[in-house]
């Protein structure tokens, strides 16, 4: 079973900027969080959604938004880039039970100049 | 809400020595824990998970955890470390926040782990 996949790996933007990462989550997976982690800050929680709709969400500004489609594989947008979004951006997928264990993808490195 | 306390930031042993790296949680009920694990430029590696029953959790690559449920605790422990266990390790509680808002993950801030040859 293919793991979960983010693209791009790899990103840099300037201040001000817009960006688009994309996750595809494993097979037969509903659910997909994102989150953003940083050395100051560590793993901070952005939004999961399910079954297309979000259903939690995190505390970051509205700057910071999300969608998933039909096929499960959701996008998270940055408009207005910040220097502090320079961040690793995690992706997880699960079944969306409670308990359920996330499965990591290798993360999008955002480098905002 | 709940949170996640990893009080060692950084953990450095001997190839070959035990290991135990600490995690505190707080939550009003028991909650599910897990233990991931961050190689450099990687997502993150789900080694073992707790809910209910045996309270001695075994994971993957020789890893254990015990929840302690008077300590709040769910220490991961290795009996002997090798060098290619050096990585960040993050422990999580799962639970539903404050307000029956929905289920979530919520992540310690990591302990980073360095084996010497």
């Amino acid at each position: 079973k293919a793991g979960v996949t983010q693209t791009p790996r790899y990103l840099i933007k300037t201040r001000g900027q817009q960006v688009t990462l994309s996750c595809s989550p494993i097979s037969g997976h509903r659910s997909v969080s994102w989150y953003q982690q940083t050395p100051g800050q560590g793993l901070q929680f952005l939004f999961e959604y399910f079954s297309e709709t979000q259903r939690n969400k995190g505390n970051f500004p509205g700057r910071f938004s999300g969608r998933q489609f039909s096929n499960s594989r959701s996008e998270m947008n940055v408009s207005t880039l910040e220097l502090g979004d320079s961040a690793l951006y995690l992706c997880a997928s699960s079944r969306g039970l409670a308990g359920d264990e996330q499965y990591f993808g290798p993360g999008t490195r955002l480098t905002v100049t | 809400a709940q949170s996640v306390t990893q009080p060692d930031i950084h953990i450095t042993v001997s190839e070959g020595a035990s290991l135990e790296l600490r995690c505190n949680y707080s939550y009003g009920a028991t909650p599910y824990l897990f233990w991931y694990v961050q190689s450099p430029g990687q997502g993150l590696q789900l080694l073992l998970k707790y809910f209910s029953g045996d309270t001695l959790v075994q994971g993957i690559k020789g890893f254990e955890a015990e929840f302690k449920r008077s300590q709040s605790s769910f220490n991961l422990r290795k009996p002997s470390v090798h060098w290619s266990d050096a990585a960040e390790y993050f422990c999580a509680v799962g639970a539903r926040g404050s307000g029956g808002s929905n289920y979530k993950l919520t992540f310690g801030k990591g302990t980073l782990l360095t084996v010497n040859p």
